[in-house]
C-alpha cells in the first residue's frame, strides 16, 4: 500500500478541466518536493512536473501542479483524448531510516 | 536525445535471480549530474522504485527490497544492471529503468525512462 493516496479515477468533457489530489504526510510530501508522471496504456511514465509545480520543458502549459502543506495537485485544463491516461504523483518519503522514493496509488483520467 | 533500454530474460523461475540490464545511449552514465535507477510496476498494479545508483557505485535500495537487490554499474559499456534474489509469483512486473538528475534526496524526480520489460516469474 502507497504511502501517498490518489482518487482511483477523473473524468470529465473535452475542453473541460480536471484536478487530482495526492495526500500524503509530514514525512512525505510536507517536507519534499512532489513530481507527476503521465502513464498512457502499454507505455512508460513520462515526467509532467517537478518540484512541485515546474514543467519540463515541451510539457504544455494546461498541465500545473500546486502544493499545499501534506498534499499536492496536478490540475488539466483543456482537456483532450490524448490525456486519457494513468497519473502517478511522487516523492521522498523518510519515515524508515534510510528513506525511500514513493509513488501514489495512481489516478485514471477519462475523457468523456 | 537520451535513450534507455532495458533488457534481460522475460521469465525466471522462482526461488532464482532475476537480472536486468539498461544500456544508456545518447549520453554518458559516467555524467557526475545523474543517477540511475530501477522501477517495477505489477500487472495492473502502481509503481514502485526499486533502487539507484550513481556511476560512482553508490546505492541506494528500497528498505523494503533491500535484502534482495543488487544494482551495479558498468561504465565501459555505459550500461547499470539490477539483480533481484530469490524471486517470487508476486515479483511478477514491468521493469523500468530510468534516470534521475542529482539532487537531494527530498527534491528526487524520474525524467527519461526506458520503455519498460515485463519480466514473469513461473516454473
Amino acid at each position: 500500500q502507497s504511502v501517498l493516496t490518489q482518487p482511483p479515477s477523473v473524468s470529465a468533457a473535452p475542453g473541460q478541466k480536471v484536478t487530482i489530489s495526492c495526500s500524503g504526510s509530514s514525512s512525505n510530501i510536507g517536507n519534499n518536493y512532489v513530481s507527476w508522471y503521465q502513464q498512457r496504456p502499454g507505455t512508460a511514465p513520462k515526467l509532467l512536473i517537478y518540484d512541485n509545480s515546474k514543467r519540463p520543458s515541451g510539457i504544455p502549459d494546461r498541465f500545473s501542479g500546486s502544493k499545499s502543506g501534506t498534499s499536492a495537485t496536478l490540475g488539466i485544463t483543456g482537456l483532450q483524448t490524448g490525456d486519457e491516461a494513468e497519473y502517478y504523483c511522487g516523492t521522498w518519503d523518510s519515515s524508515v531510516s534510510a528513506g525511500l522514493y514513493v509513488f501514489g496509488t495512481g489516478t485514471k483520467v477519462t475523457v468523456l | 536525445q537520451l535513450q534507455l533500454q532495458e533488457s534481460g530474460p522475460g521469465l525466471v523461475k522462482p526461488s532464482e535471480t532475476l537480472s536486468l540490464t539498461c544500456t544508456v545511449s545518447g549520453g554518458s552514465i559516467s555524467s557526475n549530474s545523474y543517477y540511475w535507477g530501477w522501477i517495477r510496476q505489477p500487472p495492473g498494479k502502481g509503481l514502485e522504485w526499486i533502487g539507484s545508483i550513481y556511476y560512482s557505485g553508490s546505492t541506494y535500495y528500497n528498505p523494503s527490497l533491500k535484502s534482495r537487490v543488487t544494482i551495479f554499474v558498468d561504465t565501459s559499456k555505459n550500461q547499470f544492471s539490477l539483480k533481484l534474489s530469490s524471486v517470487t509469483a508476486a515479483d511478477t512486473a514491468v521493469f523500468y529503468c530510468a534516470r534521475s538528475p542529482l539532487r537531494t534526496f527530498n527534491e528526487w524526480y524520474f525524467d527519461y525512462w526506458g520503455q519498460g520489460t515485463l519480466v514473469t516469474v513461473s516454473s
